[in-house]
């Protein structure tokens, strides 16, 4: 059974950094994708970050190209996503997904969502 | 960046009731389109991927068709636990995008 574990949400300051940790079980995690979506508070879902199995493609959203920070270490599979600079903007549930392939493409299984809140 | 527009963004049914929520994509993008079912609290589930293809484990009376810039998700007869939040999203091109999403509530 696939499982998705996410930790590191907390309460920062705008401006300060957080490093958010998945950590992956259950299927053979370097031969998949790994990708961050967030969801603002009563919002819709906002794709952040995705990683190809090999580490070797990186994509990032706009919003965050230049603040965050994706990368992965298959030996012991995790997934992180350093975030610094961050506004209230940031102020998400952040997600970890699955992708179906070892090239992004949909999100097969999701982790339960950590919360993060940028406030002064 | 490829939009994606949903609609309704709301809608009020009965359980029985036939459902279909629309999703238009602001350019081309074959059939890279998946469905996602979310409950409040809860993080999203696939239902649908390559347009219409079922994900493993989700029920029949879920549909997906559509290519090119116009995509629907059907459920045929509404069921007390599909009262939830639908999003699009398409992988044909980074940033990956999703629709902003449609409530199906209890009429």
């Amino acid at each position: 059974e696939v499982q998705l574990v996410e930790s590191g949400g907390g309460l920062v300051q705008p401006g300060g950094s957080l490093r958010l940790s998945c950590a992956a079980s259950g299927f053979y995690f370097y031969n998949y994708a790994m990708t961050w979506v967030r969801q603002a508070p009563g919002k819709g879902l906002e794709w952040v970050s995705s990683i190809s199995g090999a580490g070797g493609t990186i994509q990032y959203a706009d919003s965050v190209r230049g603040r965050f920070t994706i990368s992965r270490d298959n030996s012991k599979n995790t997934l992180d996503l350093q975030m610094d600079s961050l506004g209230v903007e940031d102020t998400a549930v952040y997600f970890c997904a699955k992708d179906s392939a070892i090239a992004p493409f949909y999100f097969n299984s999701w982790g339960q969502g950590v919360l993060v809140t940028v406030s002064p | 960046a490829i939009w994606m527009t949903q609609s309704p963004s709301s809608l009020s049914a009965s359980t029985g009731d036939r459902v279909t929520i629309t999703c238009r994509a602001t350019q081309g993008i074959g059939n890279y389109v998946a469905w996602y079912q979310q409950k409040p609290g809860r993080a999203p589930t696939l239902l649908i991927y390559d347009g219409s293809i079922l994900q493993s484990g989700v029920p029949f009376r879920f549909s997906g068709s559509g290519s090119g810039t116009h995509f629907t998700l059907t459920i045929t007869s509404l069921q007390s636990e599909d009262f939830a939040t639908y999003y699009c999203q398409q992988y044909f091109t980074f940033p990956r995008t999703f629709g902003q999403g449609t409530r199906v509530e209890v009429q």
